[in-house]
């Protein structure tokens, strides 16, 4: 059974304060993997796709990897506009399989 | 361009009672797909239509169904409502079956009492 766990649950940063956020997972035939955003009421917002060991893909603050197993989202300088629950998905055949999320709190 | 949309945005509904909801894909996008969410289960695939056939179905009982227009919108129903149907019901768009980049709309908040 394909499965995706994410980690921490939830992370609170000061403003400025590094940090990464973790994806694993167990699937057979990963076709892609998936980074969304998604703020409280609001549906997830498409950050990144990732299809192959390696691959790295950046948007402003943000900055994502992945390995054969698992995917890293790292937060550069955050600021508090970027506290949200961040969701991975992987893709295998046509489907999309999610994390429960990390909820991501930055205080100024 | 717009987003996807979906209507209503909240609802109420008893237990027994059954329930539509309605999804508009980005123009150009022929893919649909319904998820639900809550707070234990986190995001969990319901279906995927392309063309107006159903091409995927999630672990989910025969209660809940859908369908697609010619024009890409969709709809989805849900019967003889339980308690633990009340969740977020989003609706994701891509150009082409498969998920590729799907773009999510806002969301039906549905609570059964």
């Amino acid at each position: 059974e394909d499965q995706v766990t994410q980690s921490p649950e939830a992370l609170r940063l000061q403003e400025g304060e590094s940090s990464s956020l973790n994806c694993s997972y167990t699937v057979s035939g990963l076709r892609g993997l998936f980074w969304y955003r998604q703020d409280p009421g609001k549906g997830p917002e498409f950050l990144f796709t990732l299809y192959s060991a390696g691959e790295e893909k950046e948007k402003e603050r943000l900055k994502a990897t992945l390995t054969k197993k698992e995917s890293f989202l790292h937060i550069t300088a955050p600021k508090p506009e970027d506290s949200a629950t961040y969701l991975c998905a992987v893709q295998v055949y046509s489907t999309l399989t999610f994390g429960k999320g990390t909820m991501l709190l930055v205080s100024p | 361009k717009a987003g996807v949309t979906q209507t209503p945005r909240y609802l109420i509904k008893t237990r027994g009672q059954q329930v539509t909801l309605s999804c508009s894909p980005i123009s150009g996008h022929r893919s649909v797909s319904w998820y639900q969410q809550t707070p234990g289960q986190g995001l969990q695939f319901l279906f995927e239509y392309f063309s107006e056939t159903q091409r995927n179905k999630g672990n989910f009982p025969g209660r809940f169904s859908g369908r697609q227009f010619s024009n890409s919108r969709s709809e989805m129903n849900v019967s003889t409502l339980e308690l633990g149907d009340s969740a977020l019901y989003l609706c994701a768009s891509s150009l082409g079956t498969g998920a590729n980049e799907q773009f999510f709309g806002p969301g039906t908040r549905l609570t059964v009492l």
